[in-house]
């Protein structure tokens, strides 16, 4: 069975400090992550995803991920954030043989000025 | 390309009524999923078709809940009667691929069951 573990349901951070929002996924087969984001008021769009190749993946809005397979992580990072990072961000795993997306419970992020 | 189309963006009505909400997925896309959020539950998968045919609905929560996909370019799903639990927003998603590509949000229904 495939799940996803979000660690943080909250992380408050200052403007133009470094963010890392912790993702692990539990799965017996090779899966594939993604990290979506969610502005108040509006659907979730993707941020970045990992299909296979390079660990490190970038996504937009300066934000990156590493798949991690020993550790089976997927954690989020940016350098800087800004405060129209403030969203909730969503971490997600499917592979070839699911049938669904899995979705995390979310991680609510707020930059403060 | 105009995204996934969801209608209406705001839907309040009364206990006991019947409530329906619309998606139009993006052309093209032969995956159609229905969503709920909630604070409490987090986002739910309801249900999924595929070529306009629902291949898993497990995770519609109770026969009030039902979905149709008439045609590969609209779909529909209703409760009755709606219950003040029923209040949340609801997404609908597609894409081409369920298990490899990324999936493509509309803005979501928002509704409140009083």
């Amino acid at each position: 069975a495939q799940s996803v573990t979000q660690l943080d349901s909250q992380v408050p951070v200052f403007e133009e400090a470094p963010v890392e929002l912790r993702c692990n996924y539990s799965s017996s087969v090779s899966v594939y992550l993604f990290w979506y984001v969610q502005y108040p008021n509006q659907g979730l769009q993707l941020l970045l995803k990992y299909l296979s190749g390079s660990t490190l993946v970038k996504g937009i809005n300066g934000f990156e991920a590493e798949f991690n397979k020993s550790q089976t992580s997927f954690h989020l990072r940016k350098p800087s954030v800004h405060i129209s990072d403030t969203a909730e961000y969503f971490c997600a795993v499917s592979s070839r043989s699911m049938n669904q997306f899995y979705f995390g419970t979310g991680t609510s992020l707020t930059v403060i000025p | 390309d105009a995204g996934v189309i969801q209608s209406p963006r705001h839907e309040v009505t009364e206990m006991g009524q019947e409530v329906t909400l619309r998606c139009k997925p993006i052309s093209g896309h032969d995956y159609l999923f229905w969503y709920r959020q909630t604070m409490m539950r987090g986002l739910e998968l309801l249900i999924y078709f595929n070529n306009n045919v629902p291949i898993d609905d497990s995770g519609m929560p109770e026969d009030r809940f039902s979905a149709k996909m008439p045609n590969a370019s609209f779909s529909t799903l209703k409760i009755q009667p709606s219950e003040p639990r029923d209040s949340a927003v609801y997404f609908c998603a597609s894409n081409r691929d369920r298990g490899l590509g990324e999936q493509f949000f509309g803005p979501g229904t928002r509704l409140t069951v009083l």
